[in-house]
């Protein structure tokens, strides 16, 4: 697990703001997540990338973006668009071998103030 | 696609006695299960997972067992203790290739002492 970080921890944001969400791992994994987590709901795909300048949407991308320009970096962008962006944010990497172990990153708590 | 449904929602035990949450899938094709484990605030991490050519997996006081028949899986702990308290996850995917884990909604296991 220690090898996916995420930044910040805490993010505040103001309506009608864009704002970048940081994930890092140092696994050479292929493949990048990132989910949205509200109380009740479990873990929502928003984007993923299996390669490196490829990325697919997930069940709730309206209102994000991403890019992967680099293996080991997948950043998610937080548009003026989604509606109600409040929520903790978590990145995934995963293993493409026979483990196909998925490890999460640490989380960011975002809020729209 | 993949549909997991995870019950029950909420999970109240006695410390020491054991405790069962069961997950539904929808694709035949799914053939790897994994169970994460999310403690307040944190992310979730990898406790115990299983592939559908075994029936059941057991690590300690916790194990999987698998129905491929009726496509439903299940986690047990055993001997439940107040560290145990947190929200599990269940998962279905494949085995290899990088599509990404449909999770359940969770269950919150409350361990009272």
């Amino acid at each position: 697990d220690g090898g996916i970080t995420q930044s910040p921890k805490y993010l505040f944001r103001k309506e009608g703001q864009n704002v970048t969400l940081s994930c890092e791992q140092n696994l050479n994994h292929d493949a990048m997540y990132w989910y949205r987590q509200d109380p009740g709901q479990g873990l929502r795909l928003i984007y993923y990338s299996q390669i490196v300048n490829d990325f697919q949407k997930g069940d709730i991308a309206e209102g994000y973006s991403v890019s992967r320009e680099k293996k080991e970096s997948f950043p998610l962008t937080v548009t003026s668009a989604q509606k109600n962006p409040t929520a903790f944010y978590l990145c995934a990497s995963k293993d493409s071998g026979y483990t196909d172990t998925q490890y999460f990153g640490p989380g960011t708590r975002l809020t729209v103030l | 696609g993949e549909n997991v449904e995870q019950h029950p929602s909420t999970l109240s035990v006695q410390e020491g006695d054991s405790a069962v949450i069961k997950c539904t899938y929808s694709d035949s094709a799914s053939n790897y299960f994994p169970w994460y484990k999310q403690e307040l605030g944190k992310r979730p991490q990898l406790i115990i997972d299983i592939r559908s050519n075994v029936g059941e997996k057991k690590d300690q006081r916790i194990a999987v067992t698998l129905n491929k028949t009726a496509k439903h899986f299940s986690l047990h702990i055993t001997e439940t203790q107040p560290e145990d308290s947190a929200v599990y996850f269940c998962a279905a995917g494949w085995n290899s290739g990088n599509t990404p884990l449909v999770f359940g909604k969770g269950t919150r296991l409350s361990v009272i002492a």
